[in-house]
């Protein structure tokens, strides 16, 4: 089974409209992170939220948000006021504890276009 | 500027022939990664090394060898085991592992084609 699922390959939004990018993780862990990361065309991975198991909060950063619901095991990004900047390959991605928290699990990643 | 960086940006090899991809990083990070992605993927971790002089195989280092006699430095070599070398390799680092909460930092690329 796949450790994490993001289940749309493509997404379109208008400019300054929100925008919610889907993703579901599995692991049996009970303390983990889970991380999103954007990919311009450039190729560069640029870490934009982290949010942790134990967190009580769902995660903010600026224009980026985490929507986390634990008991459904999904950790879905949200981009508020969307910029055509935006526009890129998004990744989620997790750290468990039983790998010594070394290693990041990667998913195969949503194309989020902005359009003017 | 702290960074990591990678050289080439593009590399073209004929089949049959090693060829060694460079990561240096400045940001006195302890842990390096080497992550692998192809078209339409996610990334795929390659190898990587918590502590200078010690590295573990990632999910798919057939074909792959690396070293880290350095703390600043993780270089790739992409054998002439390696199947379908052809791809996009990208080099990471973290200030360690052991905490769940230390994000990954990645350099810009190399994208090597093997003709």
């Amino acid at each position: 089974a796949q450790k994490i699922t993001q289940t749309q390959p493509g997404m379109f939004v208008q400019e300054k409209e929100a925008v919610t990018l889907d993703c579901t993780y599995d692991t049996s862990d009970p303390s983990y992170g889970l991380f999103w990361y954007k990919q311009p065309s450039s190729g560069e991975m640029i870490f934009l939220i982290y949010q942790g198991s134990y967190d009580q909060q769902n995660a903010t950063e600026g224009r980026y948000s985490l929507n986390f619901q634990k008991a459904r095991k999904s950790a879905n990004l949200v981009i508020s006021a969307s910029q055509l900047g935006d526009s890129a390959m998004y990744f989620c991605a997790m750290r468990e504890a039983s790998s010594g928290y070394s290693t990041l699990t990667f998913g195969k990643g949503t194309m989020l276009l902005v359009s003017p | 500027d702290g960074g990591i960086t990678q050289s080439p940006k593009y590399l073209f090899r004929k089949e049959g022939q090693n060829v060694t991809l460079s990561c240096e990083q400045n940001l006195n990070h302890d842990a390096m990664y080497w992550y692998r992605q192809d078209p339409g993927q996610g990334l795929r971790l390659i190898y990587y090394s918590q502590i200078v002089n010690d590295f573990q195989k990632g999910d798919i280092a057939e074909g792959y060898s690396v070293s880290r006699e350095k703390k600043e430095s993780f270089p790739l070599t992409v054998t002439s085991a390696q199947k379908n070398p052809t791809a996009f390799y990208l080099c990471a680092s973290a200030v360690s592992t052991g905490q769940s909460y230390n994000e990954q930092f990645f350099g810009p690329g190399t994208r090597l084609t093997v003709l």
